[in-house]
């Protein structure tokens, strides 16, 4: 079965500083999707990207970005300039070919002022 | 647009007891995912459904059934809680056909306490 793993469990920075959220998966699938959840205090599910495995283009999102690297099976997350809205636990997720889709740990953010 | 309905949003039962959760989705969705979230442990698969009258394993299934009604509903049973199972239950929708995959969409969750 397709693992991931998010080695960080709490991050603390101070607001404007950059972070960077790791995501490492394992799978035998070819064919795979990853995904980033944020889970702000009120604890919601928040939809943040999805990435397919065929597509190793890096993006950008205002504050965001995300950096694929199937050589490492990493899909990292990076918030530029961080505020403190962003305070969360941020999840990484994959899905196999059979819609199997397995979450990480979590990685608390806490950014202080 | 409701997207992921869940109920109930809270439940207290007592150990022994049995209780159905239950998920709508109004997205046309064909697979359904419940999975539940322990402080330091993420989201732990429990039980998918890949399609309507098809159910699968995932990571911790043990204490509990699903049943895929239809293709809008999935609903998660205990028939005899335990303390353990004391936990946030979010039950999640996607598309996974060829033409389209999309993200899971999340319900509110359930927080259960089983005491």
């Amino acid at each position: 079965a397709q693992k991931v793993t998010q080695a960080q469990t709490e991050i603390s920075v101070v607001e404007k500083e950059d972070v960077t959220l790791d995501c490492v998966y394992e799978t035998r699938d070819t064919t795979y999707y990853l995904f980033w959840y944020k889970q702000p205090p009120s604890g919601e599910l928040v939809f943040l990207i999805r990435r397919n495995s065929f597509d190793e283009q890096n993006e950008i999102s205002g504050r965001y970005s995300w950096n694929f690297q199937k050589s490492t099976s990493s899909f990292n997350f990076t918030i530029t300039a961080s505020q403190v809205v962003d305070s969360a636990v941020y999840f990484c997720a994959l899905s196999e070919g059979n819609n199997d889709m397995r979450f990480g740990a979590g990685t608390r953010l806490t950014v202080k002022p | 647009n409701a997207g992921v309905t869940q109920t109930p949003k809270f439940q207290v039962l007592k150990t022994g007891q049995s209780m159905t959760l239950q998920c709508a989705q109004d997205m046309n969705h064909n697979s359904m995912y419940w999975y539940r979230q322990d402080p330091g442990m993420g989201l732990r698969l429990i039980y998918y459904s890949a399609s309507e009258g098809t159910t699968d394993k995932g990571e911790v299934p043990n204490g509990y059934n699903v049943s895929r009604l239809n293709k809008r509903e999935f609903s998660l049973r205990l028939e005899s809680a335990a303390p353990s199972q004391t936990s946030v239950y979010f039950c999640a929708s996607r598309s996974t056909n060829r033409r389209l995959n999309t993200e899971a969409f999340f319900g509110q969750g359930t927080r259960l306490t089983v005491v």
